[in-house]
């Protein structure tokens, strides 16, 4: 069974904050992505690596960052949090040929 | 760019049947697919379907797509309290990492 999993399920956070978001895969997949789930908007992509030290940016990737040590691990960073990040953050994987992505549980994140 | 659409609520009594629609824009589309969200969880693939086919049958779900008006469906019959989610309509271009998500259609499902 492939498992995704992320650090935490819920966290709350203060403005200015700097908030790490770790995901890891346990089936030595090629690709992970970084979303953002908000009502009305569906999931929105905010980085994207497809190996290790490699990444590109999605759709909205300001004001974020992210970190690919290890093929099993994709870190999301917030190096300032701000109110409007707080949000549902999904993280997924895939191989490169494949067509289908796992995804994790999911973090909320709450910015105060 | 690319765009995918679905309406946002569906409530069905139980035991009849329900169906998702979603639109693409995209034509060079080549996977579609539809995902299920528990409350609290993440994503769950539900079916998926090639863009060169029409249908798709799995149990109790049954995949449409209108290739010409870029029009796809879910179908769940005989539906149980426990398909109460939110469902997800995503399309992938072959050769592209780009998954493309609607914003998801809350399904009710009624006793």
């Amino acid at each position: 069974d492939v498992k995704v999993t992320q650090s935490s399920r819920y966290l709350v956070k203060r403005t200015g904050e700097k908030v790490f978001l770790e995901c890891v895969q346990d089936m030595d997949h090629e690709n992970m992505f970084w979303y953002r789930q908000d009502p009305g908007l569906g999931l929105r992509l905010i980085y994207f690596s497809y190996d290790v030290k490699m990444k590109e940016k999605g759709d909205i990737p300001e004001g974020y960052s992210v970190s690919r040590e290890k093929k099993e691990r994709f870190s999301l960073i917030l190096e300032s949090a701000s109110t409007n990040q707080t949000s549902m953050y999904l993280c997924a994987s895939s191989f490169h040929t494949s067509y289908e992505q796992y995804f994790g549980p999911g973090t909320r994140l709450t910015v105060t | 760019g690319e765009d995918v659409e679905q309406s946002l609520f569906l409530s069905v009594r139980e035991g009849d049947s329900s169906v998702i629609n979603c639109t693409y824009t995209d034509s060079s589309s080549t996977y579609l697919y539809w995902y299920k969200q528990e409350p609290g969880a993440g994503l769950q693939l539900l079916t998926y379907i090639f863009s060169n086919m029409d249908m798709k049958q799995d149990q109790r779900l049954t995949v449409l797509l209108n290739k010409k008006d870029k029009h796809l469906s879910l179908r769940i019959a005989d539906t149980q309290t426990g398909d109460s989610a939110i469902y997800f309509c995503a399309e992938k271009t072959s050769g592209t990492y780009k998954y493309i998500f609607g914003t998801g259609t809350r399904l009710k499902v009624l006793a």
